[in-house]
């Protein structure tokens, strides 16, 4: 059974470059649409862009061209780069994929990694 | 920009009634060359990521109890749960994924015993 787990640093001052990355195990990245979600504390859901395994991607334009996704196939990683962060950044960031029966939905998840944007 | 919202924003039901959330996208989201609605519904408990309950607008995931339903079609859908438990408070959230659109979800319902 496919397991995500995200992972970061946890905390990132602002102006800088936030990374993350989601490491698959039990399944490969060579499948699906692979989406990165947040959720600012005590808040809903935002989706910030879905990647599909061959390359295509689809991004929330309201991060006006922040985000970048990227697929390590060899490595069996889903990476998020996000820059010029500021406070309204801070969230969790989940990592989801598709499944054989919906390849756009995010039907399995990652545990989320909290991400704070301070100085 | 394509706009999802959920109505009520929270409602209280009594255990074992029916709870009913409605979701609305400002686009269709049907898509005729395939006839589906790309508008899934999910389920979040707190501290727990979100969990996929049904897509297809009325497809329930593998798992998922069969007091959930999910109907609609075009721009209005609405989440059913049939028969209220007390493991169903959760905040339930809709979103559009077609194709051509920007993914987006709506704000959320949270659901409580009355």
């Amino acid at each position: 059974q496919v397991q995500l787990q995200e992972s970061g640093p946890g905390l990132v001052k602002p102006s800088e470059t936030l990374s993350l990355t989601c490491t698959v195990s039990g399944g490969s990245v060579s499948s699906y649409y692979w989406n990165w979600i947040r959720q600012p504390p005590g808040k809903g859901l935002e989706w910030i862009g879905s990647m599909y395994y061959s390359g295509s991607t689809n991004y929330n334009p309201s991060l006006k061209s922040r985000a970048t996704m990227s697929v390590d196939t060899s490595r069996t990683q889903f990476s998020l780069k996000l820059s010029s962060v500021t406070a309204a950044d801070t969230a969790m960031y989940y990592c989801a994929r598709g499944s054989s029966v919906c390849f756009e939905c995010s039907v399995t998840w990652g545990q989320g990694t909290m991400v704070t944007v301070s100085s | 920009d394509i706009v999802v919202t959920q109505s009520p924003d929270s409602l209280a039901v009594s255990l074992g009634e029916r709870a009913t959330i409605n979701c609305k996208s400002s686009q269709s989201v049907f898509e005729k060359s395939n006839n589906v609605n790309y508008l899934g519904w999910y389920q979040q408990k707190p501290g727990q990521p979100p969990r996929l309950l049904i897509y297809w607008a009325s497809t329930r995931e593998s798992g998922v109890p069969d007091r959930f339903s999910g109907s609609g079609s075009g721009t209005d859908f609405t989440l059913t749960i049939s028969s209220l438990q007390a493991e169903d408070v959760a905040v339930y959230y809709c979103q559009q994924y077609h194709p051509t659109l920007t993914w987006t979800f709506g704000q959320g319902t949270r659901v409580e015993i009355k």
